[in-house]
């Protein structure tokens, strides 16, 4: 079974609707992160947490909300999705402690606002 | 200036040839490197890691970082078919207490 997993993996949906992306892992890691790739832009930030009561904003946060509800579970939130919001989302977690910068990331969920 | 650079490709090299991968960056607090390879509608995972300078091998990949050129190299020797995939640089200055800086990927195709 994958450690990363994410829910949907492809998601169609229309302007203004509210939508959640899930993301579960079973590494135990402590962090997690939030990433949208697109095309010639490669990966960007969205949010992050280190923990299950740290949530961080990276640095294309607007539009978007997370919550981290365990140690396993951090989700995605677009309150009203926009068409420049479609791009392929990933998320990614690591383990906590000096040396550990290496992330390991879901299969990602290709997202189509219309 | 952006913080990494990386040429986005696509690089195109026969079937056993010498890949040479590359990017450069800007800040000279990064002090821990990594390559991840992507394959097409997939997610990253992760191919090497490095601290500081030096070289790292393992197998037919070798990592090579030199902070004074602030440059960063992976070699793929005898690359195959299987090889193409893009590949993306990273990097982060505090070792585990810090957000890491990805490259935008290099694409590259090894034809049979």
């Amino acid at each position: 079974d994958a450690d990363v997993t994410q829910t949907p993996r492809n998601r169609i949906t229309k302007t203004g609707k509210r939508i959640m992306l899930e993301c579960s892992q079973t590494k135990g890691h402590d962090r997690m992160y939030w990433y949208r790739q697109d095309p010639g832009l490669g990966l960007r930030l969205i949010y992050y947490s280190f923990d299950v009561k740290d949530i961080n904003k990276g640095e294309i946060s607007d539009g978007y909300s997370v919550s981290r509800q365990a140690q396993a579970k951090f989700s995605l939130s677009l309150e009203s999705a926009i068409p420049n919001q479609t791009a392929l989302y990933f998320c990614a977690t690591s383990p906590w402690g000096a040396g550990t910068d290496t992330q390991y990331f879901g299969p990602g969920t290709r997202l189509t606002v219309l | 200036q952006k913080e990494v650079e990386q040429d986005p490709g696509p690089l195109s090299v026969p079937e056993g040839a010498i890949v040479s991968l590359n990017c450069t960056y800007s800040n000279s607090a990064f002090q821990y490197f990594m390559w991840y390879r992507q394959y097409s509608r997939k997610g990253p995972e992760l191919l090497m890691y490095t601290y500081s300078s030096g070289n790292k091998e393992d197998g037919r990949f070798t990592a090579q970082v030199d902070k004074s050129s602030k440059y960063i190299s992976l070699f793929i020797r005898d690359s195959q078919p299987s090889d193409s995939a893009t590949y993306l640089c990273a990097m982060s200055a505090e070792g585990g207490y810090s957000t890491l800086t990805f490259g935008k990927g290099t694409m590259l195709l090894v034809s049979p």
